[in-house]
């Protein structure tokens, strides 16, 4: 039973660039929630997306994006990279309505 | 916006000692989680608590969850190297439960444990 997956693992960009990030979310989960972790610190909500929708937004600028797919899968996007974006940027999955969340092993984004 | 205050943010003893990290926060939440983090790694989850003053333990690890539901501590017995990493709490308060998310985790900031030989 796979639990969640992320890709890449790695990733370096430019200040300005844009980037994707994916999320298979554990099978039989339904819902996905990104996190941004910063090195050293705790995960910081994002977003959530539940039947294809954002359900939740924290406290994030627009230049955050997201998208669900039909089979549950995930994307983040994020446009005009800052450096202060550099940071593990964390999905987790779970199943609407229930307790319980999965994190997948993040991508490490760094922004030069 | 409900925050949570970990302490202490640095924790650096011998094998053997014992430690408490405490979770203290002014708002209420439906279950509260430890997660125990490595380098490069996502959060594991090692333990939800649920009812207020829930004890759970786990081998050397005891959790527990304030009456009110708004604080909780770990306390670790003896530690080893191998329990060095990050330690984090994170609160949860769904509709579903009452509360006013979907269902989002605030975590505190962690601990960040290191037990030497």
């Amino acid at each position: 039973d796979a639990g969640v997956t992320q890709s890449p693992t790695h990733l370096i960009k430019t200040r300005g660039q844009q980037v994707t990030l994916r999320c298979s979310p554990k099978s039989g989960h339904d819902t996905v929630s990104w996190y941004q972790q910063a090195l050293g610190q705790g995960p910081q909500f994002i977003f959530q997306y539940y039947e294809e929708e954002e359900r939740q937004r924290g406290n994030f600028p627009d230049r955050f994006s997201g998208h669900q797919f039909p089979n549950y899968s995930s994307e983040l996007n994020v446009n005009a990279l800052l450096l202060g974006d550099s940071a593990l940027y964390l999905c987790a999955s779970s199943l609407w309505g229930a307790e319980g969340y999965t994190f997948g092993s993040g991508t490490r984004l760094t922004v030069v | 916006t409900q925050l949570l205050e970990q302490s202490p943010q640095f924790l650096s003893i011998q094998e053997g000692e014992n430690l408490t990290v405490y979770c203290n926060s002014s708002s209420v939440f439906s279950s509260l989680q430890w997660y125990r983090q490595e380098p490069g790694e996502g959060p594991v989850l090692l333990v939800t608590v649920v009812t207020g003053g829930e004890v759970k333990k786990l081998k050397r690890l005891t959790f527990q969850f304030g009456d009110a539901r708004k604080d909780s501590s770990l306390h670790i017995t003896a530690a080893q190297p191998g329990d060095t990493g990050l330690y984090l709490c994170a609160g949860d308060f769904p509709l579903w439960a009452g509360g006013t998310s979907y269902g989002k985790l605030t975590f505190g900031q962690g601990t960040i444990l290191t037990v030497h030989p």
